[in-house]
């Protein structure tokens, strides 16, 4: 039973770079969350997925990032022209569905998350 | 409660002790809460959570108390040991949307 994955595990791009980030959830999940981590805080909802849409997708800061997810499975979080400010660690998140509804909200399985440094 | 700025509350205890790491939650409205463990460089761990209408649970060494009347939630471990130095934190779902603390930083001493 594998967990959620995420790649890479670490990255360090210069100022300015496109970056791509990876989450694998587990299998049959139909919730997808991605989340920001900035050292000493909690953590940033940045969008949710139910299936291969995104209802929610109030918490992308700009519009460098974006994410998408296809076959109901891994999804990937883009972000363009990355700044200082981007640096943090992305986590992502999956949950099952019950009673044919997202459970969002409920118990949600986290990756390890992408360390990303932009210089 | 929650933390704001890069300085967690951290919480330091001698391997054997009990420890209770509190959370204070804003929405009144929230009905289900969960504990989070967080290991250095690794991802958030679910430890257990509890829903609003009890006010107690409990796991393996970990106890969460919740008290609605003044929107407190804790974690209580037992017999705290050096593979629980973490930091952990809560997160309180309202309607559709769940928050996160901050976290509280708990260091065991041996």
């Amino acid at each position: 039973g594998a967990g959620v994955s995420q790649s890479p595990s670490n990255k360090v791009t210069e100022k300015g770079k496109d970056v791509e980030l990876r989450c694998d959830p587990i299998s049959g999940h139909t919730a997808l969350y991605w989340y920001r981590q900035s050292l000493g805080q909690g953590l940033e909802f940045l969008i949710y997925f139910q299936g291969n849409s995104a209802p929610d997708k109030s918490g992308l800061p700009s519009d460098r990032f974006s994410a998408e997810r296809t076959g109901g499975s891994v999804s990937t979080l883009t972000i363009q022209r990355t700044q200082q400010e981007d640096s943090a660690v992305y986590l992502c998140a999956s949950s099952p569905e019950s009673n044919g509804f997202p459970n969002r909200g409920e118990t949600q399985y986290f990756g390890p998350g992408t360390r990303l440094l932009v210089l | 409660g929650e933390s704001v700025g890069l300085h967690l509350p951290t919480l330091s205890v001698q391997e054997g002790d009990n420890s209770i790491i509190n959370c204070a939650y804003s929405n009144s409205a929230s009905d289900y809460f969960i504990w989070y463990k967080q290991e250095s460089g690794k991802g958030p761990q679910f430890i257990i959570d509890i829903r609003s209408n009890m006010d107690k649970r409990q796991g393996q060494r970990v106890t969460v108390l919740l008290n609605k009347t003044v929107k407190h939630l804790s974690l209580q471990i037992a017999a705290t040991q050096p593979g629980d130095s973490a930091v952990y934190f809560c997160a309180e779902r309202g309607g559709l949307d769940m928050r996160f603390g901050a976290g509280t930083r708990l260091t065991v001493k041996p």
